[in-house]
């Protein structure tokens, strides 16, 4: 197994330019998230899914985006992009059996936005 | 909200000696911790978990403590080798309406040869 996979490792983006962070995992985990971390600040949970078809905002969702029409795959997107939004980002998956399990992170996606 | 942290940010421990990392939470309902080992470059890798329900587990060279009456959670490393050079986090699943986790800053820890 890959695990979890992210795409691209790094990218930069001018202040207004769309993109999407790229997750993909192979576990078959139902449950997946996106987080930020910033320097000095431990990971904050962006948005996660508890299965294809739904999603819900975590504590800082404010402009990002993301949809699960698949199990395997949950992208995040960036619709107009702010310095404020560089970060690295985790992507991050478990499965559903029981509330108290491993959750696997991707390598992570570095983006800096000028 | 409430807010899980650290109480160093840096510690520094000699190769061989036990190494011993602290957390404290402030969400008195929070029922499941985990920590964390993040290496340069790297995404977060789990290292032990511990519930509520219980004051201590014990994995490979790894020691997990949680005392909740003072909302305090502890990682104990023994033998602290080179490869234990890294940043460690505690996190903790309330289990709430948010599947996800709440982290600490993160400690950072050194080893000295």
């Amino acid at each position: 197994n890959a695990g979890v996979t992210q795409t691209p490792k790094f990218q930069v983006l001018k202040t207004g330019q769309s993109m999407t962070l790229q997750c993909a995992q192979d576990m078959n985990h139902e449950y997946m998230s996106w987080y930020r971390q910033d320097p000095g600040m431990g990971l904050r949970l962006i948005h996660y899914s508890v299965g294809a078809g739904i999603t819900d905002q975590g504590e800082v969702p404010n402009g990002y985006n993301v949809s699960r029409s698949t199990t395997e795959d949950f992208p995040l997107r960036l619709l107009s992009a702010a310095p404020s939004q560089t970060s690295v980002y985790f992507c991050a998956s478990r499965s559903d059996r029981g509330l108290y399990n491993e959750q696997f992170f991707g390598p992570g996606t570095r983006l800096t936005v000028l | 909200g409430e807010s899980v942290g650290l109480h160093l940010p840096t510690l520094s421990v000699q190769e061989g000696d036990n190494s011993i990392i602290n957390c404290a939470y402030s969400n008195s309902a929070s029922d499941y911790f985990i920590w964390y080992k993040q290496e340069s470059g790297k995404g977060p890798q789990f290292i032990i978990d511990i519930r509520s329900n219980m004051d201590k587990r014990q994995g490979q060279r790894v020691t997990v403590l949680l005392n909740k009456t003072v909302k305090h959670l502890s990682l104990q490393i023994a033998a602290t080798q080179p490869g234990d050079s890294a940043v460690y986090f505690c996190a903790e699943n309330s289990g709430g309406g948010a599947d996800g986790l709440t982290f600490g800053k993160g400690t950072h820890l050194i080893i000295q040869p």
